[in-house]
């Protein structure tokens, strides 16, 4: 079935320091790519998504590109705040009995120390 | 426009209880889904449901069961509660079209004793 693995955490960085979470995914046909992330105590909020190959998501100084060559959704970016410690989830959205469903990865839990 | 809202935040119930949880979708979105979300399974798909009917339900038992009402508003109900239920309940929203994003709750944390 559709599967998405991500890369196991914690991640700890410095404050300013480069950022990347792989992302890799299994899916029949071509479903749509997001990164949610969960601050402390909250639910899911949408970071970024693409919905086709060679996308780019981009929100708040985080990337990703949709690669349909090596079926990943790697997130970045370039330098990080103690402000985006939280758990990073990259999903795929696979359409299913008429209806779309999200399929997340783990989670990956991110601490930037100032 | 308003988040997803969910009530209530906060739940402690003891094995054998039933329990309902709520949302309100983003306005205008038709579209509920609920998630289940703890740290052994991660966050996985319960049911979706779509102008009042399901469409969509995942790999968990009757004991878990939902509705949705005319104004698109959700609940979701569990019976005879059982330990392994303790979990962050999330709900999320979208209008229910192919390829749309879905907007989440805060969640209701639901604990079993």
């Amino acid at each position: 079935g559709d599967s998405v693995t991500q890369m196991e955490g914690p991640v700890t960085l410095s404050e300013e320091a480069f950022l990347t979470i792989n992302c890799t995914y299994t899916a029949t046909g071509y479903p749509s790519l997001f990164w949610y992330v969960q601050y402390p105590g909250e639910g899911l909020q949408l970071l970024l998504k693409a919905t086709k190959a060679d996308d780019k998501g981009s929100n708040k100084g985080f990337e990703a590109t949709y690669r349909k060559e090596t079926t990943s959704f790697h997130l970045e970016k370039g330098s990080v705040q103690v402000s985006d410690s939280a758990v990073y989830f990259c999903a795929l959205s696979m359409r299913w009995g008429g209806s779309e469903k999200l399929v997340f990865g783990k989670g990956t839990k991110l601490t930037v120390n100032p | 426009k308003a988040g997803v809202t969910q009530t209530p935040r906060y739940l402690i119930k003891t094995r054998g209880q039933q329990v309902t949880l709520s949302c309100s979708p983003i306005s205008g979105h038709r579209s509920v889904s609920w998630y289940q979300q703890t740290p052994g399974q991660g966050l996985q798909f319960l049911f979706e449901y779509f102008s009042e009917t399901q469409r969509n339900k995942g790999n968990f038992p009757g004991r878990f069961s939902g509705r949705q009402f005319s104004n698109s508003r959700s609940e979701m109900n569990v019976s005879t509660l059982e330990l392994g239920d303790s979990a962050l309940y999330l709900c999320a929203s979208s209008q229910g079209t192919s390829a749309d994003t879905q907007y989440f709750g805060p969640g209701t944390r639901l604990t079993v004793l």
